[in-house]
């Protein structure tokens, strides 16, 4: 069984530039979450993907974007880079819809740094 | 709107001694509560969650409605239970279910 795994591992953009974070899926898994952790914050819910759908989106702005694609493995784009969006970006995979019965597996994460 | 605090950032003790990490919540339904482990170095994990009422490495939290909370505990914790944790509240919001997590807990056992 092949856990969730994200790239790239650290990532150094400028402020409006364009980032695009991948994420791979547990072996199984048909659903994503995507979270933004700051330093000292716990994750935050940005949005899901259930079977290539928007399933949930968090108190994020539009330019926050994603997509899922038929192998269930997703991406997160993120436009206009500001500098509050420096964080750790976690990707999480789960079963059906990521219900509370559903447990999500996390990703490594990846270390984005906005100057 | 759901919130989860965690009022302690920092709980530092040793080794076989007591432990209680902190979680409070608010939500209007009825909320799915769950707690989060990070070891150093390895990625976010589900330690326990309150549908299962189980125990997991010696923690059980319990559910108290009327006190909002779900605290973690451990009657005798060990080096090897430092980690952070963060409880989260699993809810509804807008019609599709969301897990909100608090600002952590990290937990130092010396011994």
């Amino acid at each position: 069984e092949t856990g969730v795994t994200q790239s790239p591992t650290h990532l150094i953009k400028t402020r409006g530039q364009q980032v695009t974070l991948r994420c791979s899926s547990q072996s199984g898994h048909n659903t994503v979450s995507w979270y933004q952790q700051a330093l000292g914050q716990g994750p935050q819910f940005i949005f899901q993907y259930y079977r290539e759908e928007e399933n949930g989106r968090g108190n994020f702005p539009p330019r926050f974007s994603g997509l899922q694609f038929p192998n269930y493995s997703s991406e997160l784009n993120v436009n206009a880079l500001e500098l509050d969006d420096s964080a750790l970006y976690l990707c999480a995979s789960s079963l059906g819809g990521g219900g509370p019965n559903n447990e999500q597996f996390f990703g490594p994460g990846t270390r984005l740094t906005v100057l | 709107a759901q919130r989860v605090t965690q009022p302690e950032k920092l709980l530092s003790v040793f080794k076989g001694a007591p432990v209680e990490l902190k979680c409070n919540y608010s939500y209007s339904g009825s909320p799915e509560l769950f707690w989060y482990v990070q070891y150093s170095r390895q990625r976010l994990q589900l330690l326990l969650r309150h549908i299962s009422r189980e125990s997991i490495k010696g923690f059980t939290a319990d559910l108290n409605k009327g006190e909002t909370s779900f605290h973690l505990k451990k009657p005798f914790a060990q080096e090897e239970d430092s980690a952070m944790y963060y409880c989260a509240l699993s809810g509804l919001v807008s019609g599709y279910s969301t897990l909100t997590f608090g600002k952590g807990t990290m937990l130092l056992v010396s011994p």
